[in-house]
């Protein structure tokens, strides 16, 4: 069965500064890999998707993700950090086409932004 | 389009209450899922549906959870009888299987609900 873990439950950066955020996966088949967003009181919404295609992918609000297959790694990225990008941040993973209705997600990274 | 609707927004009931947690898709999706989400356990799929036909309900924790869906534009996420340790969030979201089997899910604002 697919599985995510990503590293670090709480992850603080300063406005400007670099953020990232660590997935790795485990999958017996090729994934389909995503990242969602979710702001305090409200549901998940996704910034960005692999699907097999290009292994970098750039999403909304600046963030990108590339896709290492040998690492098993999905890692989000964003180059300079903005105080609206304080969220909780989840990876999530499901399984080629057959069980592309189905995903797991991992348990979550909460990103805080100084000033 | 409204996306995903959930009521109610904010449940309190006291134990052994039933509760019944309602959904909205959004029109022409043909996937709708249940999830829930609570600081221990994180997001956890409850249920699916695939053209209104359950598809895989392991995730149900007891058969206090039922869920239905009579039709496409409406879902029904049910505890009899409720207990404190089903506090959480829940979650409704729904998609559409587009061609390349990438499936994106659309998320309802949420129910959040507390069992005294």
């Amino acid at each position: 069965a697919q599985s995510v873990t990503q590293l670090g439950s709480h992850v603080s950066v300063s406005e400007g500064a670099l953020v990232l955020l660590r997935c790795n996966y485990s999958s017996s088949v090729p994934p389909y890999l995503f990242w969602y967003v979710q702001y305090p009181n409200q549901g998940l919404q996704l910034l960005l998707k692999y699907t097999s295609a290009a292994t970098l992918v750039k999403g909304i609000n600046g963030f990108e993700a590339e896709f290492k297959k040998s690492e098993t790694s999905f890692h989000l990225t964003k180059p300079s950090a903005h105080m609206s990008d304080a969220a909780e941040y989840f990876c999530a993973v499901s399984e080629g086409i057959q069980g592309a209705q189905k995903l797991v997600f991992g348990q979550g990274t909460r990103l805080t932004i100084n000033p | 389009d409204a996306g995903v609707i959930q009521s109610p927004r904010h449940e309190v009931t006291e134990m052994g209450q039933e509760v019944t947690l309602r959904c909205k898709p959004i029109s022409g999706h043909d996937y709708l899922f249940w999830y829930r989400q609570t600081m221990m356990r994180g997001l956890e799929l409850l249920i699916y549906f695939n053209n209104n036909v359950p598809i895989d309900d392991s995730g149900m924790p007891e058969d206090r959870f039922s869920a239905k869906m009579p039709n496409a534009s409406f879902s029904t996420l049910k505890i009899q009888p409720s207990e404190p340790r089903d506090s959480a969030v829940y979650f409704c979201a729904s998609s559409f299987a587009g061609g390349n089997g990438a499936n994106v899910l659309t998320f309802g604002a949420g129910s959040r609900l507390t069992v005294l």
